[in-house]
């Protein structure tokens, strides 16, 4: 167990929907990380948080926003949800925000219908 | 652009048998390059990277900068050893990742 907890596990929703995942990073860790992974893209990164800031961008979509919180818990976001944005959602965390050490959760898992 | 590309999307090769992970990325900058690891049923793991020059479960990678590769190494081949590999970049400001290779190792 790497300590960091997605939630929800499974979500399954309908095209135009919104929801909203939830990580919790290692205890301390500082910086939360947001990736995307299909059938079709892979594994993406989406975008990165440091003790409350976005930090970094990667493929996101403008229909996709995300958050830190002040107890460095981080949501991501997804609105008027379309049939490719089915994926496996992960989110990682690391101590200080580098590249280097990244600590997975287990992902949850968006189906939309 | 940042690109990482593993050639291989399956790999399959009997247990004790040398194995080779390939990946080549595409990079202007200073790279910096990972492997990371997902066994079945459990998380995505880092399993090494170039600046440590260190060995993993056996496994090593070596930079090639002439080539653009980081090749991922493994001598003698064991059946825990199967999973899904995925060759990652570093650099401006994001992390990228090949598609991942699924090695299964045959007894």
């Amino acid at each position: 167990d790497s300590g960091v907890t997605q939630t929800p596990k499974h979500l399954i929703t309908a095209t135009g929907q919104r929801v909203t995942l939830r990580c919790s990073p290692r205890s301390g860790d500082l910086s939360v990380y947001w990736y995307q992974q299909s059938l079709d893209q892979g594994l993406q990164f989406l975008i990165q948080y440091y003790n409350g800031e976005e930090r970094a961008k990667g493929n996101i979509l403008e229909r996709f926003s995300a958050q830190q919180f002040p107890d460095l818990h981080s949501e991501l976001n997804l609105s008027s949800l379309e049939l490719g944005d089915s994926a496996l959602y992960f989110c990682a965390s690391s101590p200080l925000g580098g590249w280097d050490i990244q600590y997975f959760g287990a992902g949850t898992r968006l189906s939309v219908l | 652009a940042q690109r990482v590309t593993q050639p291989e999307k399956l790999l399959s090769v009997f247990k004790g048998a040398p194995v080779e992970l390939k990946c080549n990325y595409s990079y202007s900058g200073s790279p910096e390059l990972f492997w990371y690891v997902q066994y079945s049923r459990q998380r995505l793991q880092l399993l090494l990277r170039h600046i440590s020059r260190e060995s993993i479960k056996g496994f090593t990678a070596d930079l090639n900068k002439g080539e653009t590769s980081f090749h991922l190494k493994k001598p003698f081949a064991q059946e825990e050893d199967s999973a899904m590999y995925y060759c990652a970049l570093q650099g401006a400001q994001k992390l990228v990742f090949g598609q991942g290779t699924r090695l299964t190792i045959n007894p």
